[in-house]
């Protein structure tokens, strides 16, 4: 069975802090892929990846980065939180770009402080 | 510019059919997808289309018309676990990104 994991459901983080999300897929997929979701504005692309050390910027870069060190993990970073960065962040996997689904972890509830 | 447009949301009663529409203009097109995601839950894949016509999966159905920059969402038989939120998202542009409409928030009632 399919399955992205992601590290935490919920997380309180204070302003200025530091924040490693992490995401893991077990399907050997090729691409990897971190969303926000805010209510009114729908899941928007923060940055995805197609390849190990290998990643791109989505439509929301700005505030975070991210980190693909083996194929099946994908870390999104938080260098500085701020109030603003409160979310559900997503990832999700797929086998290739073109025509596959994407598969979506269960979400992390980050509130910053 | 990119956009995607589908009803924030809608109503519809436990044993009929319901349509959910959606609209888009991107730079590219290599496909459509329908997600479905329960409140607190992650999405799930329910539909791709490619190429202009229907496509059936049980009680779900998914059209598209790639030359009116249309489809819609088709669900029969409805239940009260139908009730959720329905994404629409479009596949385009060099690098394949999806890009998602804002969903549609459909309540099953008795």
């Amino acid at each position: 069975d399919v399955k992205v994991t992601q590290s935490s459901r919920y997380l309180v983080k204070r302003t200025g802090e530091k924040v490693f999300l992490e995401c893991v897929q077990d399907m050997d997929h090729e691409n990897m892929f971190w969303y926000r979701q805010d209510p009114g504005l729908g899941l928007r692309l923060i940055y995805f990846s197609y390849d190990v050390k290998m990643k791109e910027k989505g439509d929301i870069p700005e505030g975070y980065s991210v980190s693909r060190e083996k194929k099946e993990r994908f870390s999104l970073i938080l260098e500085s939180a701020s109030t603003n960065q409160t979310s559900m962040y997503l990832c999700a996997s797929s086998q290739e770009t073109g025509g596959y689904e994407q598969y979506f972890g269960p979400g992390t509830r980050l509130t910053v402080t | 510019g990119q956009n995607i447009d589908q009803p924030t949301e809608m109503t519809a009663t436990e044993g009929a059919i319901v349509q959910i529409n959606c609209t888009y203009q991107t730079s590219g097109f290599n496909g459509l997808f329908w997600y479905q995601q329960h409140a607190g839950e992650a999405p799930t894949f329910l539909s791709y289309n490619v190429l202009d016509g229907l496509e059936e999966k049980g009680r779900f159905s998914s059209f598209l018309s790639r030359s009116k920059g249309y489809s819609y969402l088709l669900l029969k038989e409805l239940q009260m676990k139908d009730s959720a939120s329905y994404l629409c998202a479009v596949q385009g542009g060099a690098t394949n990104k999806l890009i998602f409409g804002t969903g549609t928030l459909l309540a099953v009632q008795p």
